[in-house]
């Protein structure tokens, strides 16, 4: 079962240009973290938000987290066409165990 | 090793047969997960070892799948008589375990069933 959900499910934009993500999730939690993922292999971690945060900041990448309205969003500015590949947000449901959203496929136009 | 092995990375079958995909986690590493990705679809949980607790099976699809580990290292993931939509990359994945811990990613075994 999946308990995010990605929106958009595929974004296209030019270089330079910010690229906005957002997640939605069911249940409470204690962290949600970020992942990217390309050509369809292994995924890598990008950032983790706990759930007492609102706002964190990694690089070009920016992360919210709105537990009243159970959503995330991960901002990546100043995009990349190396910045090209699908993203997802995972969280822990009441246990440690990761379950990952739908995911975003992202494609920057150089 | 440095990182989450796993192996075959490519695996072509045929339908009915049996096959076994292995997973070698980072050395230490507690906490051991296998997904299912088909083509452009998300990640499905499939099944996740903690420490000696007894493995968290509520992901996998049938009973034709099965996985063990051993020794609290090794994990094996076994489709029994394997059909068309058993084609997928599965992923491998392991972690410290805990809550907030970034699980690392091997890059996945791609089976199709022919």
């Amino acid at each position: 079962s999946q308990q995010g959900e990605e929106d958009p499910q595929a974004l296209s934009i030019q270089e330079g240009e910010n690229a906005t993500m957002n997640c939605s999730y069911k249940t409470s939690i204690n962290n949600l973290q970020w992942y990217r993922q390309n050509s369809g292999r292994g995924l890598v971690h990008l950032i983790l938000i706990r759930s007492n945060e609102r706002e964190k900041h990694s690089g070009r990448l920016r992360v919210t987290l709105d537990t009243s309205k159970k959503s995330s969003s991960l901002l990546i500015t100043a995009s990349r066409a190396a910045d090209t590949a699908s993203y997802f947000c995972a969280t822990a449901p009441g246990t440690d165990k990761l379950i990952f959203g739908t995911g975003t496929r992202l494609q920057v136009f150089p | 090793g440095a990182g989450v092995s796993q192996s075959p990375s490519n695996k072509v079958t045929e339908k009915g047969k049996d096959v076994e995909l292995r997973c070698d986690p980072i050395s230490g590493h507690t906490a051991l997960y296998w997904y299912r990705q088909s083509l452009g679809q998300g990640l499905e949980f499939l099944i996740y070892f903690q420490g000696n607790s007894a493995p968290d099976k509520s992901g996998l699809p049938s009973d034709r799948f099965s996985a063990e580990r051993t020794g609290g290292s090794v994990s094996t993931l076994t489709i029994q008589r394997t059909q068309q939509e058993d084609s997928a990359v599965y992923l491998c994945a392991s972690s410290l375990g805990g809550y907030g811990n970034t699980i690392y990613f091997g890059e996945g075994s791609w089976l199709t069933v022919v």
